[in-house]
């Protein structure tokens, strides 16, 4: 069975950093195109960033040079490490498995970060 | 880069169908898409992979009453017999080699 368990979220300072995991169960994260997701509060839904299963990495516009993606293929676990963090990157953040670019068949729980002072 | 437009709500009574839409932009009208749900509270559900052609897959443990079809830029899913855990927020997505993740604005079912 795929599970997703995203975990690492919490209150932070702007300006500060958080890293973001998602543990990942039922199959290989490194044989997949994975992906973070986030949802502000009474928002939809933004795509944050990908990691493809040959290490290429990408992201959006809004945290390009400020959020890097990677993965621990020993642990099977995704990461998202998040810097100089702003006010409107409060969001609920989701990760989520992709057999192919943009089809993301599996979804985690996801995990709340709020930046605040 | 690809834009995709939905309808903010839609209404259906309870045992009946829906067709939700989804738009893409200009010059963009053979991307595949993909539609997921979103109950109250929960994360995302990946409904489908929809391509232009019409032709759909479903995801692990999607019911029946859940379909797709396409018609030159517009996107369509189609929910039967309309139950009321189908109310939910329904977003479609699509990507290229450029923007790797797009998503629409999401449409609020209500299950009158």
């Amino acid at each position: 069975e795929v599970q997703l368990v995203e975990s690492g979220g919490g209150l932070i300072q702007p300006g500060g950093s958080l890293r973001l995991s998602c543990a990942a169960s039922g199959f290989t994260v490194s044989s997949n195109y994975m992906s973070w997701v986030r949802q502000a509060p009474g928002k939809g839904l933004e795509w944050v960033s990908v990691i493809y299963s040959g290490g290429s990495t990408y992201y959006a516009d809004s945290v390009k040079g400020r959020f890097t993606i990677f993965r621990d293929n020993s642990k099977n676990t995704l990461y998202l490490q998040m810097n100089s963090l702003r006010a409107e990157d409060t969001a609920v953040y989701y990760c989520a498995r992709g057999t192919e670019p943009g089809i993301r068949d599996y979804w985690g729980q996801g995990t709340l970060v709020t930046v605040s002072s | 880069q690809p834009v995709l437009t939905q309808s903010s709500s839609a209404s259906a009574s309870l045992g009946s169908s829906v067709k939700l839409t989804c738009t893409l932009s200009s010059g963009h009208s053979n991307y595949i898409i993909a539609w997921h749900q979103q109950q109250p509270g929960k994360a995302p559900r990946y409904l489908m992979k929809l391509e232009g052609s019409g032709s759909y897959n479903k995801g692990s443990g999607v019911p029946d009453r859940f379909s797709g079809s396409s018609s030159g830029a517009d996107r369509y899913l189609t929910i039967s017999n309309l139950q009321s855990e189908d109310e939910a927020d329904y977003y479609c997505e699509t990507w290229d080699s450029n923007t790797h993740g797009v998503f629409g604005g999401g449409t609020k079912l209500t299950v009158l």
